[in-house]
Parts: C-alpha cells; sequence; structure tokens
C-alpha cells in the first residue's frame, strides 16, 4: 500500500556492530528524509536529500552516516551506536524540498541498541 | 520554549463524543500547517492539511489563528477507530517541524 517502505523493520544491535536502514519510495519523489522518533517525543529530523544532494544535516553525531545513490533510494549506515540511539527511525519522501507540501512516510524501523 | 507545543493527553471519549485539540506555534514565519495521524507503532499520516479559513473533512474540522499562531482540531461523532495519536505539524524555512503528539482513545 506505501509508496515509501523501508528494510528492516526491527534491528537489534550491539553496541559495535556497522548495520544500515534501507529506504525506498516509488512515488517519483526528489526529496528524502531520515527522522528519529523516541518514546514521547517530536519527531527529529536527521537528514534530508533534494534531488539525491544532503541539503541539511541537523548536528547529527558521526556515528549515523547516510547515503543517497539515487532520488529513489535512501541509506543510514550506523556504527558503534549508543543505547539512547534505540529509537524509531522514519524515512521519508516528498516531491521536492521546501515545497509546503506534505511528506509521505515508510513504516520506519525499529531499532534497540544493546 | 517548544516550537510546536500540544498537550499530550491522553484524551479519553465516549464513542460519538466532540473532541477537540489544540496546538501552538513559535515561529512566526511559518507558512503551512498540517494535522497527521499516527497509530501505534505505525508511520505518521497525513489527515489534512489547515488553511487560514478553517477547513473541513468530513468529521475532522481544523482551525488556524496566525495572529495567536494557533491550531485546532476537532471531532465530532468520533469513531473507535479515531483513536490514535494526533500531530500538529509546521512548515517553516523548508522544514516540517512536529508537535509530541496529543493522544486520543476513543472508548466503546
Amino acid at each position: 500500500e506505501t509508496g515509501v517502505t523501508q528494510t528492516p523493520r526491527h534491528l537489534v544491535m550491539g553496541m559495535t556492530n556497522k548495520k544500515s536502514l534501507k529506504c525506498e519510495q516509488h512515488l517519483g519523489h526528489n526529496a528524502m528524509y531520515w527522522y528519529k522518533q523516541s518514546a514521547k517525543k517530536p519527531l527529529e529530523l536527521m537528514f534530508v536529500y533534494n534531488f539525491k544532494e544532503q541539503t541539511e544535516n541537523n548536528s547529527v553525531p558521526s556515528r549515523f552516516s547516510p547515503e543517497c545513490p539515487n532520488s529513489s533510494h535512501l541509506f543510514l549506515h550506523l556504527h558503534t551506536l549508543q543505547p539512547e540511539d534505540s529509537a524509531l527511525y522514519l524515512c521519508a519522501s516528498s516531491p521536492q524540498r521546501g515545497v509546503p507540501i506534505e511528506q509521505y512516510f515508510g513504516p520506519g524501523t525499529r531499532l534497540t541498541v544493546t | 520554549r517548544k516550537e510546536v507545543e500540544q498537550d499530550p493527553g491522553p484524551f479519553n471519549v465516549p464513542e460519538g463524543a466532540t473532541v477537540a485539540f489544540n496546538c501552538t506555534y513559535s515561529n512566526s514565519a511559518s507558512q503551512s500547517f498540517f494535522w497527521y495521524r499516527q497509530d501505534c507503532r505505525k508511520e505518521p499520516k497525513l489527515l489534512m492539511s489547515v488553511y487560514s479559513s478553517g477547513n473541513e473533512d468530513g468529521r475532522f474540522t481544523a482551525q488556524l489563528n496566525r495572529a495567536s499562531q494557533y491550531i485546532s482540531l476537532l471531532i465530532r461523532d468520533s469513531k473507535l477507530s479515531d483513536s490514535a495519536t494526533y500531530l500538529c505539524v509546521v512548515n517553516a524555512e523548508r522544514q516540517l517541524t512536529f508537535g509530541s503528539g496529543t493522544q486520543l482513545t476513543v472508548l466503546p
């Protein structure tokens, strides 16, 4: 049903592991976003890509590394995470960055760091 | 001060009730406004945009007061399926800013 897919849906990793989250959108959009949602907190914007170029990095620690090989795919590479990084990571897309139109979200990856 | 502030609730209302949520935002340069709905352990989905003149979509009515920097959502004749968290979202400086959400439970 959703035009934005994310894999894996659930991930448990140790602090020394390296893993990657994948997002794919089938909507023909040009902007893609990574958000973090922790319990009882608002969504926090992490990264923005517009036409494959990173346009924002909201002071995200370097243990999170995004990659956008094309307008349809977005990755979030994770390494040496901390337990406080456990959260729901949501990918979203929109036709273009900056246009005041809604964003479409993927189902998210629920990450637990042990 | 939070950029987008909402009463977290929870709001527990009986089926058929009318319930209203409020939201305030701090950035006076905000340009567009939305209400999203997020079901438990699911992604946020757009419920409706909020226009200056106010707008209605079935049982849902959204209002915007730019002078007071205030947005509201009214749900009439609540259904069990309306149970969710409602997120107030503001677009300012080309970025969406989300409130923490207001939790609604509609009881049978």
